[in-house]
């Protein structure tokens, strides 16, 4: 079946280092890979995506990493600040419609030691 | 910023009562979710809905669950009969139809806790 987000479960490092947060998915069909961030209480938020196509996308202060030969994907937050503590989501979703679901995965926990 | 809004922030009910969740949308999106996560779970999808119809859903959207737009800003979860299992964060998400990209854009979710 479908597999996407296989985690650590958590993450912890000091504040001013990179994060690096991996996730492995099962599932070959997957197009499109998103990381979200979830902060307590509130709704997953879109931090970046990056499609099959690509193995390389860069925001601000955030990289995602994707090797499609073993099915990992990554992100990389650099100089990690105390906002960044929340639970990051890889997730895929199998195709460019935009009324794809997607698959969640369960998640790492990150947390910043002052 | 758009934002998609979702009320009410917390519901509680009796089991066997109906619970309908709301949601609007970003203005310019087409396409429509709900999901739902369980405390100290994963996000799970529960449906998709585009043109006023279904797109797709999944083994947990059975018969009790149903979605709605009933006008031209809400979106709308209805669960017929609600079961203890039931209570979970339920979050809207909508997407643009056209664009680079398909991301979905999460609402902050109605806590529902069933009695």
């Amino acid at each position: 079946g479908e597999s996407v987000g296989l985690h650590l479960p958590t993450l912890s490092v000091q504040e001013g280092d990179n994060s690096i947060i991996n996730c492995a998915y099962s599932n070959s069909a997957s197009d499109y890979f998103i990381w979200y961030k979830q902060e307590s209480g509130k709704g997953p938020q879109f931090i970046i995506d990056i499609r099959s196509n690509m193995d390389k996308r860069q925001g601000q202060r955030v990289t995602v990493l994707l090797n499609k030969t073993v099915k990992h994907l990554s992100l990389q937050i650099a100089a990690t600040q105390p906002g960044d503590s929340a639970v990051y989501f890889c997730a895929g979703a199998p195709g460019y419609s935009s009324a794809s679901k997607i698959i969640f995965g369960s998640g790492t926990r990150l947390s910043i030691r002052p | 910023e758009p934002e998609v809004t979702q009320t009410p922030s917390h519901q509680v009910t009796q089991m066997g009562q109906e619970v309908i969740l709301r949601c609007v949308p970003i203005s310019n999106h087409l396409y429509f979710y709900w999901y739902r996560q369980i405390l100290g779970q994963k996000v799970e999808f529960l449906v998709s809905f585009y043109n006023n119809e279904i797109s797709e859903k999944s083994e947990i959207f059975d018969d009790q669950f149903s979605v709605e737009r009933p006008d031209g800003s809400n979106f709308t979860l209805k669960i017929r009969s609600t079961k203890l299992e039931d209570s979970a964060m339920y979050f809207c998400a909508s997407s643009a139809s056209t664009g680079p990209t398909e991301t979905q854009y999460f609402g902050p979710g109605t806590r529902l806790l069933v009695l």
